[in-house]
């Protein structure tokens, strides 16, 4: 089945530190990955859509300039966390789509925890 | 856009009883629409999903149907074991590649043995 692979799985770092998060799609092609985030016993919220060789299309009250994402190739999306702070504490989830119509498959998460 | 309702929001059901899940969607240009199971601090994962042009579609104890008139799809759990344990999430979209998934809120099945 496909597989989606998500790292780092845990990150604790100082306030004004900046985090990179990698999805990658291990055995199928990506042509969209989208980015969720996630608070304690809620639902996924839709962060970003990723397109290879595009820019990302951010839902609204997403900050572009903080959530920095780059879908350099079709099985590569990152998400940069810039000069995070401690608000920005959460689980991040990538989810990635092969096939145009098919399910989204989604990486094991990132913790995130700012100090 | 896409807006998706869960309910409940929480269901507890004794070990072998059946659990059942409803959802509704908004936008009639939906037509893919999966189910999720997340356990805690885990991958959300497929569980089971159903496109626009199936009205049920059955995967051993787990079954899924949708009424694309009324706009509402359901997920049945039978026989349940504490394993079933865990947040189901209810999902619509792919009237596009590119669009994503909207996800409902989530429901915490408790299956007590």
């Amino acid at each position: 089945g496909a597989v989606v692979s998500q790292h780092p799985s845990r990150v604790i770092c100082k306030s004004g530190t900046s985090v990179k998060i990698e999805c990658r799609s291990l055995d199928f092609q990506a042509t969209t990955m989208f980015w969720y985030r996630q608070f304690p016993k809620q639902s996924l919220m839709l962060m970003a859509t990723s397109n290879e060789g595009s820019k990302a299309t951010y839902e609204q009250g997403v900050e572009k300039d903080k959530f920095l994402i780059n879908h350099a190739s079709l099985t590569l999306s990152t998400l940069t966390v810039t000069s995070a702070h401690p608000e920005d504490s959460s689980f991040y989830i990538c989810s990635a789509r092969g096939e145009w119509m098919g399910p989204q498959h989604f990486g094991d998460g990132t913790r995130l925890s700012i100090l | 856009g896409e807006n998706v309702e869960q309910h409940p929001s929480t269901l507890s059901v004794q070990e072998g009883d059946s659990a059942v899940i409803k959802c509704t969607y908004s936008d009639s240009a939906s037509n893919y629409f999966p189910w999720y199971k997340q356990e805690l601090g885990k991958r959300p994962q497929l569980i089971i999903d159903i496109r626009s042009n199936v009205g049920e579609k059955k995967d051993q104890r787990i079954a899924v149907t949708l009424n694309k008139t009324a706009k509402h799809f359901s997920l049945h759990i039978t026989e349940t074991q504490p394993e079933d344990s865990a947040v189901y999430f209810c999902a619509a979209g792919g009237s596009s590649g590119n669009t994503p998934l909207v996800f409902g809120k989530g429901t915490r099945l408790s299956v007590i043995a």
